[in-house]
């Protein structure tokens, strides 16, 4: 069966500080792979999508970054973070166009 | 850009009641589809729906979609206090589902007081 992995769980980071978010999935191959952003009591923002080694879409210009440099690793990236990108990181994947995405735990960033 | 739109944000029932939450997006749809989400905890795929469908079931679940009005419904019949959650529908579309991308709404949080 496949399962979806993301750490850590929760993050305390200071402002201006690097960010490394990973996700790893199992039991599937070549995945589409998206990371959303939930701010509090609101709906998800894709961040970014990637179908396929090496090959990231951003969706919304800002300080993040995502690499995939293994076909079931997913990694989202800051080299300095702003209090705005606070929030609830999620991680999901796909088998491909109009299916389901089964999402990670998520990872909950506060930047302080 | 938002595409779906919940209604209502919140909702509170009684258990054993029904509950129904509505959905109305704004470009052609292929697919639309229903996630639950507990707080504080990833999203689970409920149901998914096709442009070329109108009305789909699974256990408690009941969905439809009428693509003349752009809109969605979900049934969740004879509730539970375990159905206690936020709701949110998601739409993938022609014009933006290269990857499979998938828009979601700001979701309905549904209590369901026993």
């Amino acid at each position: 069966s496949q399962t979806i992995h993301q750490w850590p769980a929760t993050l305390v980071q200071p402002v201006g500080s690097p960010l490394s978010l990973e996700c790893t999935v199992e039991g599937t191959s070549n995945p589409n792979l998206y990371w959303y952003r939930q701010a509090a009591g609101r709906g998800l923002q894709l961040l970014f999508y990637s179908v396929g080694i090496g090959q990231i879409s951003s969706e919304v210009p800002q300080n993040l970054s995502a690499s995939r440099p293994q076909d079931r690793q997913f990694i989202l990236s800051s080299k300095k973070l702003l209090l705005s990108d606070s929030g609830f990181y999620l991680c999901a994947w796909a088998t491909g166009e109009l299916h389901e995405q089964y999402f990670g735990p998520g990872t909950r960033l506060t930047v302080t | 850009s938002q595409q779906g739109e919940e209604d209502p944000q919140a909702l509170s029932i009684q258990e054993g009641e029904n509950a129904t939450m509505n959905c109305s997006y704004k470009t052609s749809i292929n697919n639309l589809q229903w996630y639950r989400q507990n707080s504080g905890r990833g999203l689970v795929h409920l149901i998914l729906i096709r442009s070329n469908e109108r009305e789909k079931h699974s256990g408690r679940l009941r969905v439809t979609l009428d693509t003349s009005k752009k809109s969605s419904s979900l049934l969740i019949t004879a509730s539970r206090a375990a159905d206690t959650a936020s709701y949110f529908c998601a739409t993938g579309s022609p014009t933006y589902n290269q990857g499979g991308k998938l828009i979601f709404g700001q979701g309905t949080e549904l209590s369901v007081k026993p």
